[in-house]
């Protein structure tokens, strides 16, 4: 079957660094997305990787590896409202998005 | 990036009632629409993936007579929940997507539907 994990919860410090990983099983691999949710809302795109490597954007950091099944979204300086749920999302080999159950975030001041 | 909208945000309505949902990509053309469904504290579930000018197709489990997907241009999908019940009380997410499954899904701000 198709599988993704990530932590249910996580807790860092506000300006801290907290790395929030992701592991998958899945059919085949066109992509992996990183998208924020904060509570009833909808979630907003955060990144895309589809090679090997880390892709740096502002604060946020997204890596890669495709041989591992394993990728990690690296967020700096922590503000407090980087407080939200952070979801990992692969594309299959049938162009379906797999979604992640999302990792709560919860940062402390 | 690009814009999705999402008409209501909020509605309340009676059991046995219908709903009408809509999803507009505002700065794109959407090939594709998805629409999701999020229960508190749950992760998204999807439930149907539109093509424009082409019929829905739904996920297991979701039955296709109550949830009407309609998806007439590129830029608009609608979700009409026919005879709401309390168990249809959800957030519902539409999703789009300019070109092929490489491109990135942009989310319309959700609507809270709640069925007295």
């Amino acid at each position: 079957g198709q599988n993704i994990d990530q932590p249910t919860e996580m807790t860092a410090t506000e300006g801290a660094i907290v790395q929030i990983n992701c592991t998958y099983q899945t059919s085949g691999f066109n992509g992996l997305f990183w998208y924020q949710q904060h509570a009833g809302e909808a979630p907003t795109f955060l990144s895309y990787n589809v090679l090997d490597g880390l892709e740096e954007k502002g604060r946020f950091s997204s890596f890669l590896s495709r041989s591992k099944g394993y990728s990690y979204l690296l967020l700096k300086e922590l503000q407090m409202k980087d407080s939200a749920s952070y979801l990992c999302a692969v594309t299959d080999s049938n162009y379906q998005l797999i979604w992640g159950a999302g990792t709560k975030l919860i940062i402390k001041p | 990036g690009a814009v999705v909208s999402q008409h209501p945000s909020r509605v309340i309505c009676k059991s046995g009632t219908s709903v009408k949902i809509e999803c507009r990509s505002l700065d794109f053309q959407a090939t594709t629409m998805f629409w999701y469904r999020q229960f508190p504290k749950q992760s998204l579930m999807l439930m149907a993936t539109s093509n424009e000018g082409s019929k829905a197709t739904y996920e297991q489990g979701v039955e296709k007579d109550k949830f009407l997907i309609n998806h007439a241009s590129l830029t608009l999908s609608t979700l009409t929940v026919t005879s709401a019940h309390p168990e249809d009380s959800s957030f519902y997410i539409c999703s789009a997507r300019e070109g092929d499954s490489r491109e990135t899904q942009y989310f319309g701000p959700g609507t809270r539907l709640l069925v007295l």
